[in-house]
């Protein structure tokens, strides 16, 4: 069965600092790969998808993930960190067979500290 | 702008009380979810439908029902059989029935009183 696993449940960092957000995922064929990310009280926004080709994606806000196929795994990574970057991430993968369904890993906060 | 609207924002209810979250979406989207989210559990999958007048059943979808008479609208009834109704709700839409970026509302937040 398909999963995604987010092995960070709590981070830190400093503004200014660079983050790395772990995502890995178990599925038998590509996979269709979500980053989004959730501010307190609010909905999901989509950062960033990887369907196919080049494996380095980019996003907005100035995040960018690679697929990495040997390690079955999607990090999210930005090269400063905002203070306005301090919310809950969630990694999801697209479920096959025409149901448009998302399996999401379980999320992981991050707090930005000055 | 295009979105998802949810209301309320927060939501109560009573014991042995029915209650329904309402979703609009003017996406022009088929398909619409809805989740729960609990804090450490991620989203959960209650429902979704892939078109009017039809849905499926999603990983947690005891205590909970759903209609879509509209393609706009996708109503979540939480009723009385749900025992622990607190948590978070989430509709989304996407355009289609492949593996697609889902849209998100803000959520209803529904508590016991």
């Amino acid at each position: 069965a398909q999963s995604v696993t987010q092995p960070d449940i709590h981070i830190t960092v400093s503004e200014g600092a660079s983050l790395e957000l772990r995502c890995n995922y178990s599925y038998g064929a590509t996979p269709y790969l979500f980053w989004y990310v959730q501010s307190p009280g609010q909905g999901l926004q989509l950062l960033l998808k990887y369907f196919s080709g080049d494996t380095l994606v980019q996003g907005i806000k100035g995040f960018e993930a690679e697929f990495k196929r040997s390690q079955s795994s999607f990090n999210l990574r930005k090269p400063s960190v905002h203070w306005s970057d301090a919310a809950e991430y969630f990694c999801a993968v697209g479920v096959r067979g025409n149901t448009g369904k998302l399996i999401f890993g379980q999320g992981t906060t991050l707090q930005v500290k000055p | 702008d295009g979105g998802i609207t949810q209301s309320p924002k927060y939501l109560f209810r009573k014991e042995g009380q029915n209650v329904t979250l309402s979703c609009e979406q003017n996406l022009n989207h088929d398909a619409m979810y809805w989740y729960r989210q609990d804090p450490g559990q991620g989203l959960r999958l209650i429902y979704y439908s892939q078109i009017v007048n039809d849905f499926q059943k999603g990983d947690i979808a005891e205590g909970y029902s759903v209609s879509r008479e509209k393609k706009e609208s996708f109503p979540l009834t939480v009723t009385s059989a749900q025992k622990n109704p607190t948590a978070f709700y989430l509709c989304a839409s996407s355009v289609g029935t492949d593996p697609q970026p889902q849209h998100f509302g803000d959520g209803t937040r529904l508590s016991i009183l």
